[in-house]
């Protein structure tokens, strides 16, 4: 099972926005809403930012917004701060022979 | 407050086998899903597998199954990951990680320490 695509890094100024993108297929991000992203700093665990496409848990800056359009999901954060740059992936349940969550590669962001 | 506390590193040889365990507190743990993330050096994630201990339902991806077994035993609210026989290419760090919601099983609210396996001769 191939991973969801990401770009493999974004950049942006202090206080901009940016978006995250993460391609998959109509057997994973297109067919359901359940693509989540996370955030991992070196060193750490991941940290759940999104869920089920568009939701925040429960101490998520606003800052952080999920969406899909058909195969793509994105994560965009506005308001860039210096605690943003980290890894961020997303995930999607996917189904095909079997149900299980595929990974995308990874996106480095990098706060100018 | 839930925890999930893993074992610590292992350094092992190819061939060797293993098992590496998360203990959970904090929450019923046979009513949460319970799954495990492989992430190689310098690489993203991958996501394994994941167990109910309830009833002890393992779901695997393709490309982890017949690889590792993930079992749990719920006396001890601990989940395990295993392998009989390891490679050089098993060197990375295995995170659990259970979601919220019991109803959820495919996105993590909840992560360990995390264990770093080095498979080495």
């Amino acid at each position: 099972q191939s991973a969801l695509t990401q770009p493999a890094s974004v950049s942006g100024s202090f206080g901009q926005s940016i978006t995250i993108s993460c391609i998959g297929t109509s057997s994973d991000v297109g067919g359901y809403k359940y693509v989540s992203w996370y955030q991992q700093h070196p060193g750490k665990a991941p940290k759940l930012m999104i869920h089920d496409v568009s939701n925040r848990p429960s101490g998520v800056s606003n800052r952080f917004s999920g969406s899909k359009s058909g195969n793509t999901a994105s994560l965009t954060i506005s308001g860039l701060q210096a605690e943003d740059e980290a890894d961020y992936y997303c995930s999607s349940y996917t189904s095909s022979s079997t149900s299980f969550v595929v990974f995308g590669g990874g996106t480095k962001l990098t706060v100018l | 407050e839930v925890q999930l506390v893993q074992s610590g590193a292992e350094v092992k040889k190819p061939g060797e086998s293993l098992k590496i365990s998360c203990k959970g507190s904090g929450y019923s743990f046979t009513s949460y899903w319970i799954g495990w993330v492989r992430q190689m050096p310098g690489k993203g994630l991958e996501w394994m597998g994941i167990i109910y201990p309830g009833d002890s339902d393992t779901r695997y991806s393709p490309s982890f199954q017949g690889q590792v077994t993930i079992t749990a035993d719920k006396s001890i609210s601990t989940a395990y990951l295993q392998w009989s026989s390891l490679k050089a290419s098993d060197t990375a760090i295995y995170y659990c990680a259970k979601p919220r919601y019991s109803n959820t099983w495919y996105y993590f609210d909840y992560w360990g320490q995390g264990t770093l396996v080095t498979v080495s001769s």
